[in-house]
């Protein structure tokens, strides 16, 4: 079974930290995501890669950027945390056109 | 552009009624995937099938089917005889291949309530 993992289930952060959640995936897929999800918007595109050290933008690229340095790990940052990216962060990977998920990070910026 | 589109927010139905969960999408491409997640309770998107848009077959598992038709863009889910369990949120989603990687796209998802 395709695993995805990602760091922390909660996360409690202050305004202007800046924070790191972490996904890691054990099947040697190619494409990862980030999707943030909340309630009446569905899931939103952050970031993906298709590749390792690349990166497209998705559909809510602003405040956040990505790492993937290796291809199992992939990285979403927000590098100063504020009150509006309280939200439950998704990290996604997929080979064939479909996308297995991770557990789900509850961030909450106060 | 590529969109998804759930019309129903919330369905609240009565166990072993049949429902169906409606999804529009909107490409430009010729190729692309089709997609049903759920996502019970506990928080993590379960996969439940994929559809290339070149098989419009319709598919049946177990109490689930799916109705897929290209002349509509849709690609609708139907549970059979509901039960308690079924009660999730349900995504359909929507993958195109790009010049750099293939893209997925959600709809906003569709509440699903059984009650006993």
């Amino acid at each position: 079974d395709v695993k995805v993992t990602q760091s922390s289930r909660y996360l409690v952060k202050r305004t202007g930290e800046k924070v790191f959640l972490e996904c890691v995936q054990d099947m040697d897929h190619e494409n990862m995501f980030w999707y943030r999800q909340d309630p009446g918007l569905g899931l939103r595109l952050i970031y993906f890669s298709y590749d390792v050290k690349m990166k497209e933008k998705g559909d809510i690229p602003e405040g956040y950027s990505v790492s993937r340095e290796k291809k199992e790990r992939f990285s979403l940052i927000l590098e100063s945390a504020s009150t509006n990216q309280t939200s439950m962060y998704l990290c996604a990977s997929s080979f064939r056109r479909g996308a297995f998920f991770g557990q789900g990070t509850r961030l909450t910026v106060v | 552009a590529q969109k998804v589109t759930q019309a129903q927010t919330e369905i609240s139905v009565v166990e072993k009624e049949d429902v169906t969960l409606d999804c529009v999408y909107e490409t430009r491409d010729t190729t692309y995937y089709l997609f049903w997640y759920k996502q019970p309770p506990s928080g993590e998107l379960v996969f439940l099938i994929r559809r290339n848009s070149f098989d419009e077959q319709n598919e049946i598992s177990g109490r689930y089917s799916w109705n897929f038709q290209k002349s509509t863009s849709s690609f609708n889910f139907t549970i059979t005889a509901s039960q308690v369990v079924d009660s999730a949120v349900y995504f359909c989603a929507l993958s195109e291949l790009g010049t750099s990687g293939s893209r997925l796209t959600f709809g906003e998802g569709t509440q699903l309530t059984v009650n006993p």
